[in-house]
């Protein structure tokens, strides 16, 4: 069974860093592109950013560029959201999910604010 | 960026009668590979989003054959044949050929 569980979700002040991690199991990890996806309070849903299988190619919405930076960990099949300079436009619940989306984890959720 | 545009933003649905979602591409969605990357999600209040529907017609694993999804070039649709209470929530539209991945604002199904 696939599962995808994300943490390192809280709250922050603007200007902060967090780091979101995301734990797979149940496929191979590796051969996956992955991406993160967030969702705003009582808002639709927004791509941020997605990784290669072997992280060779990132790719990020404009506005998370040079904030926001994708990584993964293949031997521990995990990803990784690192978000520095954190702004109030950045709260929202982030998704792991794996390829096009095809699988998603529970959210963690990301509170901007001071 | 590819804007995805749904409709309609609300729809109140009598149990057992059916509904239809459409969504509008700002281009073609037929990727260089041959494939069409549109993907239909449900997601019930309070949950994650859960994919229905791959490659514009393909159901997932588990998805009631209720929900079929149809559609080409830049005109989608997702139909439920026979909508049931635990069909409620927001469903969204996304596609997968162009980067950046781009959803539709969702339409949100009740039972009237």
């Amino acid at each position: 069974e696939v599962q995808l569980v994300e943490s390192g979700g809280g709250l922050v002040q603007p200007g902060g860093s967090l780091r979101l991690s995301c734990a797979a199991s149940g496929f191979t990890f590796s051969s996956y592109w992955m991406s993160w996806v967030r969702q705003a309070p009582g808002k639709g849903l927004e791509w941020v950013a997605n990784i290669k299988q072997d992280g060779s190619e990132k790719y990020y919405v404009d506005s998370v560029k040079g904030r926001f930076t994708i990584s993964r960990d293949n031997a521990k099949n995990s990803l990784y959201l690192q978000m520095n300079n954190l702004r109030a436009e950045d709260t929202a619940v982030y998704y792991c999910a794996r390829g096009r989306a095809s699988y998603w984890g529970q959210g963690t959720l990301v509170t901007v604010s001071s | 960026d590819i804007v995805m545009t749904q409709s309609p933003l609300s729809l109140p649905v009598t149990l057992g009668q059916p509904a239809s979602i459409s969504c509008r591409s700002s281009q073609s969605l037929v990727h260089s590979d041959g494939n069409t990357y549109l993907n239909w999600f449900q997601q019930r209040p309070g949950q994650s989003p859960r994919r229905l529907i791959y490659k514009v017609s393909n159901r997932d694993s588990g998805v009631p054959d209720r929900f079929s999804g149809s559609g080409s070039g830049t005109d989608f649709t997702l139909k439920i044949s026979r909508v049931e209470a635990e069909d409620v929530g927001v469903y969204y539209c996304m596609q997968g050929t162009h980067w950046p991945l781009t959803f539709g604002g969702g339409t949100k199904v009740e039972i009237k």
